[in-house]
């Protein structure tokens, strides 16, 4: 079965960086896109970014772009989602999910929390 | 990228239908049918619930039904039974981006 595993979370001082990651498994982790999605304490879902399936194209959310990075490495089954310049508006929990090749989240992980707070 | 509308709460009985309504632009809902809705109980990941306007995944009960006219979809479930009970959000792709809805908060009463 499909499986998606953050991690990563934790606290971060303004300014900092992070760089959390997912572990998928029980699908063909190379052949598919991969998305970022974050919620805020007690928010909505925010999407945050998208990489497809050969890694060659990333779109990223107006308020995150020039600050945070979308990567995978096939060879692991890992996406990465590299973030700088952290500020309290930053502070969500996490998901990754996968692309259903409809431009849909077919799947989710259970999420990873960090929180900018000096 | 603006998020999408949606009402803040809507409720119903055991049995009842309800209609969750979710309005974008002409440049995300009204541009594709690639909308797409999703169920989070409190605590848990989001799960996929409509895609492409209509189409249900697979496990999803046929009480679950999506549509869309110009720039607003809409998610209804008749049959309300409690375990429905949890808020519901709207997506839609926008062209080189997602853009979601604020969510909604289904209660059964």
């Amino acid at each position: 079965q499909v499986q998606l595993v953050e991690s990563g979370g934790g606290v971060v001082q303004p300014g900092g960086s992070l760089r959390l990651s997912c572990a998928a498994s029980g699908f063909t982790f190379r052949t598919y896109g991969m998305h970022w999605v974050r919620q805020a304490p007690g928010k909505g879902l925010e999407w945050v970014a998208f990489i497809n399936f050969a890694g060659e194209t990333k779109y990223y959310a107006e308020s995150v772009r020039g600050r945070f990075t979308i990567s995978r490495d096939d060879s692991k089954n890992m996406l990465f989602l590299q973030v700088n310049s952290l500020t309290a508006d930053d502070t969500a929990v996490y998901y990754c999910a996968r692309d259903g090749n409809n431009w849909d989240l077919d799947f989710w992980g259970q999420g990873t929390l960090f929180t900018v707070s000096s | 990228q603006s998020a999408l509308t949606q009402p803040r709460s809507v409720s119903g009985s055991p049995g009842q239908s309800v209609t969750i309504s979710c309005t974008g632009t002409s440049s995300d809902v009204g541009a594709y049918n690639f909308v797409s809705w999703y169920q989070q109980h409190p605590g848990k990941a989001p799960k996929l619930m409509i895609y492409d306007v209509t189409r249900r995944p697979s496990g999803v009960p046929d009480r679950f039904s999506g549509s869309k006219s110009a720039n607003t979809a809409s998610l209804t479930i008749s049959g309300l039974q409690g375990e429905d009970e949890a808020d519901y959000y709207c997506s839609s792709y926008a062209g080189r981006s997602w853009v979601f809805g604020g969510g909604t908060k289904l209660t059964v009463l």
